[in-house]
Order: C-alpha cells, then sequence, then structure tokens
C-alpha cells in the first residue's frame, strides 16, 4: 500500500520567516494530496490540497508543490505568524484506486513560530 | 463548532474491559471514517463507512468493531483483543464515499487510556 513520510518531525522558526515542509510517497498512482493543520487542542483541518494534474496551488501565505516524477510533494508557508503554529499532516491517495476516500498520512510535523 | 461530535473526550479502560467511542454527525454526509493518532505516526485509518449500513477494514482494523446502522452515527468499540490502545481516536466524515478525494471533517476526539 502506500507509504507516506513527512520531515522534518519538528520546526521552529522566526516570525515572518518561510517554513517548508516536506513529504514523500510511495505510490506512483496517489492522485490527490492534502495537508491538514491541528492546532494545539483542536481537530485536523483542510488548509490546501493539490491534484496531480497541476505542479503548485497557492492560497495568500501557503502554497503546495508536487514533483510527481520524484513522487514527492512540499507545504510552503511564508512571513509566518503566531498563529502557524500548529502540527501539519500531509496525505496522500488514489481514488481510482481505493475506494472510500481512503487517505495515508505523514507523521506530522510540529511547527512553532517564535515571535 | 458543530458539525461532527465525539463523546467523551476522555476515557479509560480497564483491562479486558470493551468500551465504545461516540461519533454523531449532523452533516448529511454519507461516508465516516475513525483514525488513530499516536504521536509521531500521523493518523492510521481504523475502519471507515461509505454508506449506511456497510463499513471496511482500514489498516489498522484488527481489536476495533464499528457498526453504521444510522447515517449520522458510527460507533467505534474497542474491544479487549486490542492490546495497546491507548491512543488519540478521531472520527471524520465526507460528502461521499466512493472514487472521490474529498475534504474530511474531523470530530474533536477522544483520549483512551489503560487504568
Amino acid at each position: 500500500g502506500e507509504n507516506v513520510e513527512q520531515h522534518p518531525s519538528t520546526l521552529s522558526v522566526q516570525e515572518g520567516d518561510s517554513a517548508v515542509i516536506k513529504c514523500t510517497y510511495s505510490d506512483s498512482a496517489s492522485n490527490y494530496f492534502p495537508w491538514y493543520k491541528q492546532e494545539l487542542g483542536k481537530r485536523p483541518q483542510l488548509i490546501i490540497d493539490i491534484r496531480s494534474n497541476v505542479g503548485e496551488k497557492k492560497d495568500q501565505r501557503i502554497a503546495v508543490t508536487l514533483n510527481k516524477t520524484a513522487k514527492h510533494f512540499s507545504l510552503h508557508i511564508t512571513e509566518t505568524q503566531p498563529e502557524d503554529s500548529a502540527v501539519y499532516f500531509c496525505a496522500a491517495s488514489n481514488a481510482a484506486k481505493a475506494a472510500g476516500n481512503k487517505l495515508t498520512f505523514g507523521g506530522g510535523t510540529r511547527v512553532l513560530v517564535k515571535p | 463548532d458543530g458539525g461532527i461530535t465525539q463523546s467523551p473526550k476522555y476515557l479509560f479502560r480497564k483491562e479486558g474491559q470493551n468500551v465504545t467511542l461516540s461519533c454523531e454527525q449532523n452533516l448529511n454526509h454519507d461516508a465516516m471514517y475513525w483514525y488513530r493518532q499516536d504521536p509521531g505516526q500521523g493518523l492510521r485509518l481504523i475502519y471507515y463507512s461509505q454508506i449506511v449500513n456497510d463499513f471496511q477494514k482500514g489498516d489498522i482494523a484488527e481489536g476495533y468493531s464499528v457498526s453504521r446502522e444510522k447515517k449520522e452515527s458510527f460507533p467505534l468499540t474497542v474491544t479487549s483483543a486490542q492490546k495497546n490502545p491507548t491512543a488519540f481516536y478521531l472520527c471524520a466524515s465526507s460528502i461521499q464515499g466512493g472514487n472521490t478525494n474529498e475534504k474530511l471533517f474531523f470530530g474533536s476526539g477522544t483520549q483512551l487510556s489503560v487504568l
């Protein structure tokens, strides 16, 4: 089955700097790559996703890039703010292969933005 | 902050005891999921249900059971056969299951600990 690895496991950045989280996946047929943010004590929430027919997607200060050849995708957060402090999870799935919207998640990255 | 509700927030299990975690959603979603969250391991899928009266095993189903008698409810039972049940359990739903890639809506989770 699919295997998703996420790095780094923890990331500390100064407020205003950029943060980058990288994920690699094993199944070349995976075609959907969402990112979820889980603030302390709260439920995970989708912040951005990308499908395999595009290479990059942006939403204000966050962006995701996908390299299908290398089988990796990354989350980029620019101009980080204290409210960006959270655990971020990447995930991958192949809807055509796995019925039921089955996502395989990475291990998570704890991001701390220092003021 | 409604939509999908999990209860209780904290649960303790004695040796040899079965316990049931509740998950209710009022979003009229067809699909529901149970994930287990362990530190540093991301979210792992236990069971999922694409429609009422139907459910499938996820990646770590051993020691767990579910039912889906009503569209809005997807309870998870942690049986005595689950030897390492201490974890944070997250329930989620999506508009439909099947061969789609969709946003997951998560509950606020239940922390299960062994006495």
